[in-house]
């Protein structure tokens, strides 16, 4: 069974920091990846997408993850954070056989002013 | 636009009380699933549907059914609630089991 594991449970930084979000994944096959954000009390979004192509993909809010195969690693990465972006980051993974996503515990990421 | 919505938000539940949570998509998914969210815990997958009429189980489904009667809705039910089920019920829905999922606002479930 695949799993993902997310090596920080909470990242505080200060803001115009850059950040990196840590995300390994354990399958050996094919896979996609992704990248979700969940403010305070909302449901999860979207951030950004690995389906296939350009290892290096990027979000409109100026976040970007690089896939990464002989590592296994999907981390994500912000060059000048903002109080804004204070919020839940989950990874998860899903093998091109089609089985269901799999989440990460989430990493909390704090910007601080 | 509504997309995912979940009703209700907000719910208190005694002990061995059932209820129902409701999930519905406008999207014209096939998928649809059901997580739980803890706090260290990541989301956890309780079941899941590929289509009208088939559902699965997912990572954690005990004490929890569900059934797929027309593509929009997939409601989950709690025969006999217990404080284990304590959690914050999310319910996502995409065109396939290993596509982007777009997820509903949750449901923050307390069971006393």
């Amino acid at each position: 069974a695949q799993s993902v594991t997310q090596l920080d449970s909470q990242v505080p930084v200060f803001e115009e920091a850059p950040v990196e979000l840590r995300c390994n994944y354990s399958s050996s096959v094919s896979v996609y990846l992704f990248w979700y954000v969940q403010y305070p009390n909302q449901g999860l979004q979207l951030l950004l997408k690995y389906l296939s192509g350009s290892t290096l993909v990027e979000s409109i809010n100026g976040f970007e993850a690089e896939f990464n195969k002989s590592q296994t690693s999907f981390h994500l990465r912000k060059p000048s954070v903002h109080i804004s972006d204070t919020a839940e980051y989950f990874c998860a993974v899903s093998d091109k056989g089609n089985t269901p996503l799999v989440f990460g515990k989430g990493t909390r990421l704090s910007v601080i002013a | 636009n509504a997309g995912v919505t979940q009703t209700p938000k907000f719910q208190v539940l005694k002990t061995g009380q059932s209820m129902t949570l409701q999930c519905a998509q406008d999207m014209n998914h096939e998928y649809m699933s059901w997580y739980r969210q803890d706090p260290g815990m990541g989301l956890r997958l309780i079941h899941y549907s590929v289509g009208a009429g088939i559902t699965d189980q997912g990572e954690v489904p005990n004490g929890y059914n569900v059934s797929r009667s027309t593509t929009e809705d997939f409601p989950l039910r709690l025969l006999s609630a217990a404080p284990s089920q304590t959690s914050v019920y999310f319910c996502a829905s995409s065109y396939e089991r290993n596509t982007e999922a777009f997820f509903g606002q949750g449901t923050r479930l307390t069971v006393v």
